[in-house]
């Protein structure tokens, strides 16, 4: 089955750093990818969906300064979080839509959680 | 503003118990519902639906979408303890984007 990959699996950092997070499609090309946050024993938001090759597309709310998302190549997406702040700890989820697949159906990575101290 | 809502928030049951998980939805452009069990970290698909009326079914668990009523369910029936997750229903709309709902978090006890 489809396999999607996040680096880091957890990281801390202090305020006011910048901190990126790598999805990665291991056997197939994703076109569209999907950034999620999760709070604890909450849903999973979206956030932005990322094609490649062009800007990302932000949710209502999302600040895209913030939240930087690049899609270089059909196997990686990046998620910058630009200047953290404790209230940007949360658990951060990758999503990868093969295009050979069935509409809709989205493979998850392993989620990063960051923590903002 | 897409809304996708999950009934019980929480339920807890003994092995061999029937379950329904509920869920409701108002998507705007909505294309299919998704049902996903997440356990520790990344969600896992569980079943699309995109037609009204037509169950599908893997092993011990099945699901159904209304249309009419906006509303599916997902049954597991003969529950064990591997069972034990927060299931996920997430409504799909135009550009493959999904709304998730906050999820109902199985527990089900030996």
């Amino acid at each position: 089955g489809a396999v999607v990959s996040q680096h880091p699996s957890r990281v801390i950092c202090k305020s006011g750093t910048s901190v990126k997070i790598e999805c990665r499609s291991l056997d197939f090309q994703a076109t569209t990818m999907f950034w999620y946050r999760q709070f604890p024993k909450q849903s999973l938001m979206l956030m932005a969906t990322s094609n490649e090759g062009s800007k990302a597309t932000y949710e209502q709310g999302v600040e895209k300064d913030k939240f930087l998302i690049n899609h270089a190549s059909l196997t990686l997406s990046t998620l910058t979080v630009t200047s953290a702040h404790p209230e940007d700890s949360s658990f951060y989820i990758c999503s990868a839509r093969d295009p050979q697949g069935a509409a809709y159906e989205q493979y998850f990575g392993p989620g990063t959680r960051l923590t903002v101290t | 503003e897409d809304k996708v809502v999950q009934s019980p928030l929480s339920l807890v049951v003994h092995e061999g118990d029937t379950v329904t998980l509920n869920c409701s939805y108002e998507v705007t452009n909505f294309r299919s519902l998704l049902w996903y069990k997440q356990e520790k970290k990344a969600p896992t698909f569980l079943f699309m639906l995109t037609s009204s009326g037509i169950e599908k079914k893997s092993g011990r668990l099945s699901s159904i979408l209304d249309k009419k009523e906006l509303f599916s369910i997902l049954n597991i029936t003969a529950t064990q303890t591997g069972d034990s997750a927060v299931y996920l229903c997430a409504g799909g709309r135009a550009g493959n984007m999904l709304t998730f709902g906050g999820g109902t978090r199985l527990m089900v006890k030996p």
